[in-house]
């Protein structure tokens, strides 16, 4: 089956660094989505990988590596505005996406 | 980036009583749109993909007949949830590709309807 595992919830301190793990099992691959969701909101576009390696922009950076079926999402100089859930969605062989539960991530000053 | 619009943000209704949720692409001709729903503190749950022109696919388990989608035109699609009952309480979330824009073929949500029935 298809299956998207990451953490329910990560706590940080402001100005620190976080790495939101990501695990995926799909029929076919066609990319995988980092989204951020605050609370009461719709999900927001954050990153895409499709190939291995680090995509960097601004203070988020993705990282994906298909043979592991594994990325993370990391955030730097974290803002207590960063306080959201980030949701990791994997695209199958259809471009259907595959949404994991998200990651509810705490910041505290 | 492409914008999508939902309306109602929210809406209240009595069980019974039948409600529409609207998805508008605003700036941008979409051909296939996505509803979803989101309990609290979960993840998204895709209930169909809507087609223009064509009859909208629906995932296992959601009732066709419970969740009408109509997409009329290629900026809008609607949900009308039949006859709504306490537990179809929830928030619906509509989402849409853009395919001239969206460099990572990634979905443009709309800001979601928060749906009550008492």
């Amino acid at each position: 089956g298809q299956n998207i595992d990451q953490p329910t919830e990560m706590t940080a301190t402001e100005g620190a660094i976080v790495q939101i793990n990501c695990t995926y099992q799909t029929s076919g691959f066609n990319g995988l989505f980092w989204y951020q969701q605050h609370a009461g909101e719709a999900p927001t576009f954050l990153s895409y990988n499709v190939l291995d390696g680090l995509e960097e922009k601004g203070r988020f950076s993705s990282f994906l590596s298909r043979s592991k079926g594994y990325s993370y999402l990391l955030l730097k100089e974290l803002q207590m505005k960063d306080s959201a859930s980030y949701l990791c969605a994997a695209s199958d062989s259809n471009y259907q996406l595959i949404w994991g539960a998200g990651t509810k991530l705490i910041i505290k000053p | 980036g492409a914008v999508v619009s939902q309306h109602p943000s929210r809406v209240i209704c009595k069980s019974g009583t039948s409600v529409k949720i609207e998805c508008r692409s605003l700036d941008f001709q979409a051909t296939t749109m996505f509803w979803y729903r989101q309990f609290p503190k979960k993840s998204l749950m895709l209930m169909a993909t809507s087609n223009e022109g064509s009859k909208a696919t629906y995932e296992q388990g959601v009732e066709k007949d419970k969740f009408l989608i109509n997409h009329a035109s290629l900026t809008l699609s609607t949900l009308t949830v039949t006859s709504a009952h306490p537990e179809d309480s929830s928030f619906y979330i509509c989402s849409a590709r853009d395919p001239q824009g969206g460099e990572y073929n990634e979905q443009f949500f709309g800001p979601g309807t928060r749906l009550t029935v008492l």
